[in-house]
């Protein structure tokens, strides 16, 4: 089966520190129109989920440029340069490439320090 | 405004049914493939089925196939998931969620819960 692997499982931020999260997935995300269907969602306490990236790194939009995601074939890092506090939550990558089942990887809890 | 509101949610036993209803707002409900996503309490998400803009593609989770039907009405701008034979794994918070490329839209979920 296809799998979607995040580390790390929780990530601990000073205020004002960069924080990076990894997606791994056991196929590439390639797909044969030459997109790669990887994306970054937010979700805060008590809240539904947000996207924050799609197809890797493009920024939907009211996303604070302070995320940024990266990454190729089956290796991705969802990125924030400074951490707020409202960034508090966990964060899901998800690949849209292989359908079935589309494909959750199991979250990352950032908090602060 | 662009929203998503789910309903149809609550108690079940195991082995009963619910239909949940997703109605939107805001946006061209046709032009998207829409979807359930579930969060059993404490978890990860889980995808649970899709549905084409027309209704002529539906795809689901294994876990679910047999059981589950996903609908759409595009005259009343409504997705909708009929749960059949539930069981205690299905309880979870449903999400209805829309969009492709740059839009994408989840709703505020809806609560299910199998329980004797």
């Amino acid at each position: 089966d296809f799998v979607m692997t995040q580390s790390p499982l929780s990530l601990p931020v000073t205020l004002g520190q960069p924080a990076s999260i990894s997606c791994r997935s056991s196929q590439s995300l390639v797909y044969s129109d030459g997109n790669t269907y990887l994306n970054w969602f937010q979700q805060r306490p008590g809240q539904s989920p947000r996207r924050l990236i799609y197809k890797v790194s493009n920024r939907d939009s009211g996303v604070p440029d302070r995320f940024s995601g990266s990454g190729s074939g089956t290796d991705f890092t969802l990125k924030i340069s400074r951490v707020e506090a409202e960034d508090v939550g966990v964060y899901y990558c998800m690949q849209g490439t292989h359908w079935l089942p589309l494909t959750f990887g199991g979250g990352t809890k950032v908090e602060i320090k | 405004e662009v929203q998503l509101v789910e309903s149809g949610g609550g108690l079940v036993q195991p082995g009963g049914s619910l239909r949940l209803s997703c109605a939107a707002s805001g946006f061209t409900f046709s032009n998207y493939w829409m979807s359930w996503v579930r969060q059993a309490p404490g978890k990860g998400l889980e995808w649970v089925a899709n549905i084409k803009q027309d209704g002529s593609e539906k795809y689901y989770v294994d876990s679910v196939k047999g059981r589950f039907t996903i609908s759409r009405d595009n005259a009343k701008n409504s997705l909708f998931l009929q749960m059949n034979s539930l069981r205690a794994e299905d309880t979870a918070v449903y999400y209805c969620r829309g969009g492709h490329d740059a839009f994408d839209i989840w709703g505020q979920g809806t609560m299910v819960t199998v329980s004797s």
